[in-house]
């Protein structure tokens, strides 16, 4: 079993749809949470992070954080064309600085 | 807010040659940087983790001699594929961590190809 668990999608939505990206892991001792965007062949972009759980919002985008079920989500309202990338979970120990990702889930948002 | 400036962006080189990849933090001091290796439509591997004025530390299963880090300032990581071969070919990105910051940052990456 993989220590995070992402869909690979492809994820296909209508453009204004919510979107909805969740990972999985198995670590409990995870404490800092991570949304990446990756668009073709440049490195990955953060979007958001939280520590421990919690919601934090920015802009279109909102990150969840649930520890009791081990699950993450990251929401993105009013979906783009231009949102359409692959998007990385990653998260870390608290002082543990090495980066465990998921395989990315790629999003399609059609006009 | 926090720039990585990664180097070259492409290279094609021949095999047996050696190539140097460039990552510098621009405005801010890295303590820590990292450097990965992406295969088409997966997710980024781990290489090793640099830390300035030691020596990296290489994940399991990475050829140290191949892949020569190099940290030699807070602002400056270098990655030299030594010798390099087609199937060095690959996408490579390096990330750096700074003291207050929980996400980390990311270069552009380098697309390198090997003739």
């Amino acid at each position: 079993q993989k220590e995070v668990e992402q869909d690979p999608g492809p994820l296909s939505v209508p453009e204004g749809a919510i979107v909805s990206l969740n990972c999985t892991y198995s670590n409990s001792a995870f404490q800092y949470f991570m949304w990446y965007r990756q668009y073709s062949r440049k490195g990955p972009e953060l979007l958001m992070y939280t520590y421990s759980s919690g919601n934090k919002e920015d802009g279109r985008f909102t990150a969840q954080v649930d520890k009791s079920s081990k699950y993450i989500s990251l929401f993105i309202r009013d979906s783009q064309p231009s949102d359409s990338a692959t998007y990385l979970c990653a998260m870390r120990n608290t002082g543990f600085q090495k980066l465990v990702f998921g395989t990315g889930t790629r999003l399609l948002v059609s006009p | 807010g926090a720039v990585v400036s990664q180097h070259p962006s492409w290279v094609i080189c021949k095999s047996g040659t050696s190539v140097k990849i460039e990552c510098r933090s621009l405005d801010f001091q890295a303590t820590t940087m990292f450097w990965y290796r992406q295969f088409p439509k997966q997710s980024l591997m781990l290489m090793a983790t640099s830390n300035e004025g030691s020596k990296a530390t290489y994940e399991q299963g990475v050829e140290k001699d191949k892949f020569l880090i190099n940290h030699a300032s807070l602002t400056l990581s270098t990655l030299t594929v030594t010798s390099a071969h087609p199937e060095d070919s690959s996408f490579y990105i390096c990330s750096a961590s700074f003291l207050r910051e929980a996400g980390y940052t990311f270069g552009s990456g380098t697309r390198l190809t090997v003739v």
